[in-house]
């Protein structure tokens, strides 16, 4: 059972370079999400989708992009990459109903030089 | 706006009991939740509160007061391996989005 699948685990760019963060879940989880999480400011929700085909925008979306062809994956794009985006990402996923927790991926390093 | 508080660390020791409380403020609220995040790795549940009260689990309670906008996490026997962040997030009413605290990193000593 693998849940939540992030890729890759560790990452450096330089400034201006993109890349996508892959993440899959296996659960048939309608709702995915990607937040980043940097010391003293706790988890910040990016981009959420609730099903293939909709996404929509959280707390710190810009820089970012996201798109949802199939339930099972959320790739998270970052267009050029800043020095202010050194952090760390977590990909998690539930079921759309009010009441079930989210589960998150293992996380993805990123470090922006 | 949306809010959530709680303390930023908190120390006790081996076998004692510590709480940890979050307070909130939301647009509307559909639930709170409580995880666990050890250094390095990824926050995994712990609890669900939605209706007044407690909730128990174990070596660990949740409880709710949605009046006050207030809730804790309650640790009994504590071990060292509870040595971590817990993270309190609320989802809003009509709202898909969870919206987490900074955390709380408890350290437990011998």
């Amino acid at each position: 059972n693998a849940g939540v699948t992030q890729t890759p685990k560790f990452q450096v760019l330089k400034t201006g370079q993109s890349m996508t963060l892959q993440c899959a879940q296996d659960m048939n989880h309608e709702y995915m999400s990607w937040y980043r999480q940097d010391p003293g400011m706790g988890l910040r929700l990016i981009h959420y989708s609730v099903g293939a085909g909709i996404t929509d925008q959280g707390e710190v979306p810009n820089g970012y992009n996201v798109s949802r062809s199939t339930t099972e994956d959320f790739p998270l794009r970052l267009l050029s990459a800043a020095p202010s985006q050194t952090s760390v990402y977590f990909c998690a996923s539930s079921y759309s109903e009010a009441g079930n927790t989210i589960y998150f991926g293992e996380g993805s390093w990123l470090t922006v030089v | 706006g949306q809010n959530i508080d709680q303390p930023t660390e908190m120390t006790a020791t081996e076998g004692a009991i510590v709480q940890i409380n979050c307070t909130y403020q939301t647009s509307g609220f559909n639930g709170l939740f409580w995880y666990q995040q050890h250094a390095g790795e990824a926050p995994t549940f712990l609890s669900y509160n939605v209706l007044d009260g407690l909730e128990e689990k174990g070596r660990f309670s949740s409880f709710l007061s949605r009046s006050k906008g207030y809730s804790y996490l309650l640790l009994k026997e504590l071990q060292m391996k509870d040595s971590a962040s817990y993270l309190c997030a609320v989802r809003a009413s009509g709202t898909y989005k969870y919206i987490f605290g900074t955390g709380t990193r408890l350290k437990v000593l011998a």
